[in-house]
This record gives C-alpha cells, structure tokens and sequence, in this order.
C-alpha cells in the first residue's frame, strides 16, 4: 500500500538533545513537507522541499533543519535551539499542481523532558 | 497576503443534527479550496476540495460549495453523526505549492 510513514509515534528526548523525526513516502510524491501543531494554533509550515537536494524555510523553521538526498525521505531534525520543541509533527507529501491534495503521515508527537 | 478563517470551536451538537463550519478566505487569483479532518491522534485526510468557483465538493455526506462573491467555503452536513467528531481544516492552495490553513474547528456529536 502506498502511503507515508513517520517513526516514532511518540518520542522523548531530554532538554538540550538534537532528535531526528523519519517521514517516508512511497507514493512518487515530488514535495514534501513538514508541519508543527500545537493546540489551538492549526498548522504551522517548518520546512518544504518540491525537489530532491533542495528545501525552503517555511514559517517557523528556526530551531529546525530538514535534508531530502533521495524522493522518498524528508527527516526533520528538532535542535537544541529550539526553545519549545514539545509538539506533535506532521509530515505531508504532493504529486504536482495546486489543485491536488496533500497527503499525511500519522504524526509524531515529541515530548521533551 | 493569503489567509484562511474558520469559526472557532468547539462546536457541540447532538446526532443527527444539522452542521455548518463557517470558512471565509483572503486571496489573490483563483486558489483551490480544501476540507480537511484530523481524528484524534492521528494525521490529516482530505475530506473533500473544489478547483473553481460555484465547484461543489462532496464526500461522506459533507458538502462545500466555492463561492467566490463571497469568498467563502462552508462545510455542511445534513446529519452528523458521532463519528464525525473530529478537528475539521480549511485550507487554500494559491499559484504554488504551499497551503494556507485555517486554526480548525474542533466538533464533538453526543449520541
């Protein structure tokens, strides 16, 4: 079955720690995308990439970095630099235009300690 | 710029009840217009979207008409039901492929 895949559910990692969040997709998807939500506020762009080996910041990407060496992986990095890193992320991937939707991940929410 | 409002929640209501989710947009040009649902704990999924304006989106019983004298993409339902408690998502694609979202309207059915 086609579709995208973010490990772990759940993660916890203690203050000052860099942690890397996996999202996967196998559905040819040339974008992908990284989302923060937080309770009352929706989503929140951190990073895209429409291409492999290039990416742009979104809204909030400080305290964040992302790489895309192949099409089919986008992990995220949380860094020590981001002052309020407990949230629950979610990856999303899009085949072409505007007028196609974009596909999600069931999400991961970190908790740091 | 670009922007998305939704009514705010939580939106209570009994099954079988009537619903609307209120979503007015702020764009240039001719955006796509989606619904997106978001059950608890888990990712997003696309409920139902429209290209075009006086375009109907439909899916499951839900329905969204682009309008855009009004600039407006409200959902309805005719009767919910509890399963359809979830976080509900509006969102536009403008000319590239960034969406704009909405904060979610959050809807509870009790039996």
């Amino acid at each position: 079955d086609g579709g995208i895949t973010q490990s772990p559910k759940y993660l916890f990692r203690k203050e000052g720690q860099n942690v890397t969040l996996s999202c996967e997709q196998n559905l040819n998807h040339d974008a992908m995308y990284w989302y923060r939500q937080d309770p009352g506020q929706g989503l929140r762009l951190i990073y895209y990439s429409q291409i492999v080996n290039d990416f742009q910041k979104g809204d909030i990407a400080e305290g964040y970095s992302v790489s895309r060496e192949k099409k089919e992986s986008f992990p995220l990095t949380v860094t020590s630099a981001q002052k309020n890193p407990t949230a629950f992320y979610l990856c999303a991937s899009m085949w072409g235009a505007k007028d196609n939707e974009q596909f999600f991940g069931p999400g991961t929410r970190l908790t740091v300690l | 710029g670009d922007s998305v409002t939704q009514m705010e929640g939580p939106v209570t209501l009994s099954e079988e009840a009537f619903l609307t989710i209120n979503c007015t947009y702020t764009a240039t040009g001719y955006p796509s217009l989606f619904w997106y649902v978001q059950y608890p704990g888990e990712g997003l999924q696309l409920l139902l979207k429209a290209t075009k304006a006086d375009d109907k989106g439909s899916n499951k019983g839900f329905e969204a008409t682009y309008r855009k004298e009004t600039t407006s993409f409200h959902l309805e339902k005719g009767s919910v039901q509890v399963s359809d408690s979830a976080v509900y998502f509006c969102a536009l694609s403008p000319n590239n492929r960034k969406l704009i979202w909405g904060l979610g309207t959050s809807l509870a059915v009790n039996p």
